[in-house]
């Protein structure tokens, strides 16, 4: 099955910073998704893209979908503690919608 | 409120008993997912319903597991004879139609069998 490998597994930065991870993936995705995890709490969208060598913000965050379709990176811009929770990548396999979700990047803000 | 909701949002249970995981999916949305979540891991899919069906139930790990949707809303997910390894937090999540990505997901119920 497809499998998504998201780097690096954890990030430890200061208030301020910027942060860029990326996930990479076996077989070509047509849809990348980005999602934050708080503790307790769902995931919730932050980005989508849909086409090879797209590049979209929201707010401080930019995401961009690879060229070969297979992997996308993800910056966050000056950080601040409120980002500090776990992201996900995730692309929906062919010929239906179910997610494949990537391993997570844990990103913790040090005082 | 508009979101995904789920309850209960904490079960602790016994080996071998059975338990049911309550799903109410944003109002018009059509489809519904089960995932599982385990500790320090992405989630995994096991279900999704288009409608009332089940579209696609690839994702449940063997026969204990079973999830309905009988009206087209709230959906039921039944774990019978539970396993320690059943632990973990099942999140739910819907979207408007089958056809779109964009999943919108519950705060997940967290399942520990003791």
């Amino acid at each position: 099955g497809q499998q998504l490998n998201q780097s690096p597994q954890s990030m430890f930065i200061q208030e301020g910073e910027d942060v860029s991870m990326n996930c990479t993936s076996s077989s070509i995705f047509n849809t990348w998704l980005w999602y934050k995890q708080d503790p307790g709490e769902g995931p919730v969208l932050l980005i989508a893209l849909y086409k090879a060598g797209e590049l979209t913000s929201n707010g401080r965050l930019t995401a961009q979908f690879g060229i070969t379709r297979k992997d996308s990176f993800l910056n966050i811009s000056a950080s601040i503690p409120s980002d500090v929770g776990i992201y996900f990548c995730a692309g929906p396999n062919f010929g239906n919608e179910k997610l494949t979700f990537g391993t997570g990047t844990r990103l913790t803000i040090i005082p | 409120g508009a979101g995904v909701s789920q309850t209960p949002s904490n079960k602790v249970t016994e080996k071998g008993k059975y338990v049911e995981l309550r799903c109410d999916p944003i109002s018009g949305h059509t489809a519904l997912y089960w995932y599982r979540q385990s500790l320090g891991q992405g989630p995994e899919f096991l279900i999704y319903f288009q409608g009332t069906g089940a579209a696609d139930d690839s994702g449940l790990p063997n026969d204990r597991f079973f999830a309905v949707r009988p009206e087209g809303s709230v959906s039921t997910l039944k774990i019978q004879r539970t396993e320690r390894g059943d632990s973990a937090v099942y999140l739910c999540a819907s979207s408007l139609t089958w056809d779109q990505e964009t999943q919108y997901f519950g705060p997940g119920t967290r399942l520990l069998v003791l």
